[in-house]
């Protein structure tokens, strides 16, 4: 089992939608989150992290975390085609070097 | 502002030569830094954990006298692919932490092997 699984997407909507995108995590001792968007051929840009559980804003941006699931969430308010990335979820042990990244999920946001 | 540099930004070379990539945080020093590998729709890979003043720690799978790594100083590490190969044409992306919790990535690096 994947210590993180994501789902690929891709994922297409339509602009000022509000976007939803998961994570799921295996191992209950992970305690950091975050959140990273990657633009083509460009290093990825951290959005969000958060640390053990709750929820975190930042501007349209909302990162959520639920242990109890182990599941983790983005969400993007009133998208717009410039949000149009791939979104990395990460996830990190408390004392390990080691992220672990989802395969990230590819999204479009149409004009 | 970035956090993190790479230099260059695209390296295109002959199969049997070596590259080095340089990765700089700019912002603080970084005791410790992280190379990783992306292909193309693929996610990130973990290659190594680079330790300033020490030998840098590679994952499983990874040749240390293949990818080369040298942390000198708190705010530089490098990465010298040697004797490159095609098959190790890539997207190669450094990362500093910043305390516990943030990591901060370059903005990558795009070898091609001819």
């Amino acid at each position: 089992q994947k210590e993180v699984e994501q789902d690929p997407g891709p994922l297409s909507v339509p602009e000022g939608a509000i976007v939803s995108l998961n994570c799921t995590y295996s191992n209950s001792a992970f305690q950091y989150f975050m959140w990273y968007r990657q633009y083509s051929r460009k290093g990825p840009e951290l959005l969000m992290y958060t640390y053990s559980s709750g929820n975190k804003e930042d501007g349209r941006f909302t990162a959520q975390v639920d242990k109890s699931s182990k599941y983790i969430s983005l969400f993007i308010r009133d998208s717009q085609p410039s949000d149009s990335a791939t979104y990395l979820c990460a996830i990190r042990q408390t004392g390990a070097n080691n992220l672990f990244f989802g395969t990230g999920t590819r999204l479009t946001v149409i004009p | 502002g970035a956090v993190v540099s790479q230099h260059p930004s695209r390296v295109i070379c002959k199969s049997g030569t070596s590259v080095k990539i340089e990765c700089r945080s700019l912002d603080f020093q970084a005791t410790t830094m992280f190379w990783y590998r992306q292909f193309p729709k693929q996610s990130l890979m973990l290659m190594a954990t680079s330790n300033e003043g020490s030998k840098a720690t590679y994952e499983q799978g990874v040749e240390k006298d293949k990818f080369l790594i040298n942390h000198a100083s708190l705010t530089l590490s490098t990465l010298t692919v040697t004797s490159a190969h095609p098959e190790d044409s890539s997207f190669y992306i450094c990362s500093v932490r910043r305390g516990l919790e943030t990591q901060y990535f370059g903005p990558g690096t795009r070898l091609l092997v001819l």
